[in-house]
């Protein structure tokens, strides 16, 4: 079956500017969560998202939100671009039955470059 | 607060050798680890999950270890192949979701 699909790939933006980064899950798949990716410091959670509701949330600015379709589809938002929004967005989807958290099955990110 | 935590030092080893990766956790007791691959550029490719009482676990050349006491898991690769040149993530499990240690970076060399 078809893997996690995020798009775009790439995108330069402008500082002030505003993203919208989407995410498909797997098939069957209700749980979406995002993670931001650095080199300084690597995977930091974002959110994650469970049939529509937003679960959890890491320690992020309000300037990143994120919401998640009937279809599990997900998107994140990230509002007045800052030089250090820099980063490879990884959206993650599992089967996120109640606490137990399994596999997680990345895509292959949004490389995001604000310039 | 939990922590998960990686050597950030690159590991450097010659092709056949066994590459020992370690990660230490913090602050908390995980039921499981995770470890996953990842590869420049891609995101992460989960490789073996070991639950707390499960001592050893074994995927090919792959082996992984959990030890309660030390709070440590280890990661191994036997025989290994420049192909096995990645950076290898830890990670535990958090509210729902896992937190991840920041990976160490094997290099293979021929």
């Amino acid at each position: 079956k078809a893997g996690v699909t995020q798009t775009p790939r790439y995108l330069i933006k402008t500082r002030g500017q505003q993203v919208t980064l989407s995410c498909s899950p797997i098939s069957g798949h209700r749980s979406v969560s995002w993670y931001q990716q650095t080199p300084g410091q690597g995977l930091q959670f974002l959110f994650e998202y469970f049939s529509e509701t937003q679960r959890n949330k890491g320690n992020f600015p309000g300037r990143f939100s994120g919401r998640q379709f009937s279809n599990s589809r997900s998107e994140m938002n990230v509002s007045t671009l800052e030089l250090g929004d820099s980063a490879l967005y990884l959206c993650a989807s599992s089967l996120g039955r109640g606490e137990h958290i399994g596999e997680l099955f990345f895509g292959e990110g949004s490389r995001l470059t604000v310039l | 607060s939990q922590k998960i935590e990686q050597n950030s030092e690159a590991l450097n080893i010659q092709e056949g050798k066994t590459a020992t990766l370690t990660c230490n956790y913090t602050n908390y007791s995980p039921a499981y680890l995770q470890w996953y691959r990842q590869d420049p550029g891609r995101g992460p490719v989960f490789l073996l999950l070991i639950r707390e009482n499960e001592k050893e676990k074994r995927k090919e050349r792959l082996k992984v270890t959990f030890d309660t006491t030390l709070k440590q898991s280890l990661f191994h690769i036997t025989a290994s192949q420049p192909a096995d040149s990645a950076t290898y993530l830890c990670a535990g499990p958090g509210y729902s979701t896992l937190t991840f240690g920041k990976g160490t970076m094997l290099l293979v060399s021929p």
